[in-house]
């Protein structure tokens, strides 16, 4: 069974630093592999999706990740930290018990503080 | 609509009453996904629709927990006899295609059960 997992529960940096939050996933075959950020109180937003091709992936709001193969990673980066980058960041792998619908296995998320 | 619609946003329950939840998806979008977040921010996975037909159901607890999708109708997910582990947050997600290519997520229902 395919599983997630996101080494950092918190992690603060001050507003203007660089980001990485770090995942790792364990999946036997190509992933489809998703990062999400959820504000308090809100649901699920996507920041960016990796499925094929480059590894590099860029998504909204100044976020990129990295497909790493070799090492089962998927880390989320940002080279500039805004204040309301402060929210809780899930890594999730796509994995199907057949063709069509494909359900999301998540990490249990890393909490981000950002000081002014 | 454009967005997921998911009512209602809070429901308190007593423990052995029913809930009832339910999930508007976009338009066009053909699958739906219910999700429980619990405590500790560990998202479980429930079950998925393609249109009115169940896909794949290998997440939900056969015992109490029941999910339709009928046409021209929100979705709804249904939990007889609520008790107290039940109380999570309950997304619903839609997608065009089955592999959540966009997987659009829904406010979440916050159930309470007391």
């Amino acid at each position: 069974a395919q599983s997630v997992t996101q080494p950092d529960i918190h992690i603060t940096v001050s507003e203007g630093a660089s980001l990485e939050l770090r995942c790792n996933y364990s999946y036997g075959a190509t992933p489809y592999l998703f990062w999400y950020v959820q504000s308090p109180g809100q649901g699920l937003q996507l920041l960016l999706k990796y499925f094929s091709g480059d590894t590099l992936v860029q998504g909204i709001k100044g976020f990129e990740a990295e497909f790493k193969r070799s090492q089962s990673s998927f880390n989320l980066r940002k080279p500039s930290v805004h204040w309301s980058d402060a929210a809780e960041y899930f890594c999730a792998v796509a994995a199907g018990s057949g063709a069509g619908s494909y359900q999301l296995t998540f990490g249990k998320g890393t909490k981000l503080s950002v000081i002014p | 609509g454009e967005e997921v619609a998911q009512t209602p946003k809070h429901l308190v329950r007593g423990e052995g009453q029913k809930a009832k939840l339910y999930c508007a998806p976009i338009k066009g979008h053909s699958y739906v996904f219910w999700y429980q977040q619990v405590l500790k921010n560990e998202f479980k996975f429930l079950i998925s629709f393609q249109n009115e037909n169940v896909f794949d159901e290998t997440g939900m607890p056969k015992e109490r927990f029941s999910a339709k999708c009928l046409p021209n109708s929100p979705c709804s997910l249904e939990i007889q006899a609520t008790k107290l582990e039940d109380s999570a947050v309950y997304f619903c997600a839609s997608s065009k295609t089955g592999v959540t290519t966009e997987a659009f997520f829904g406010q979440g229902t916050r159930l309470t059960v007391v």
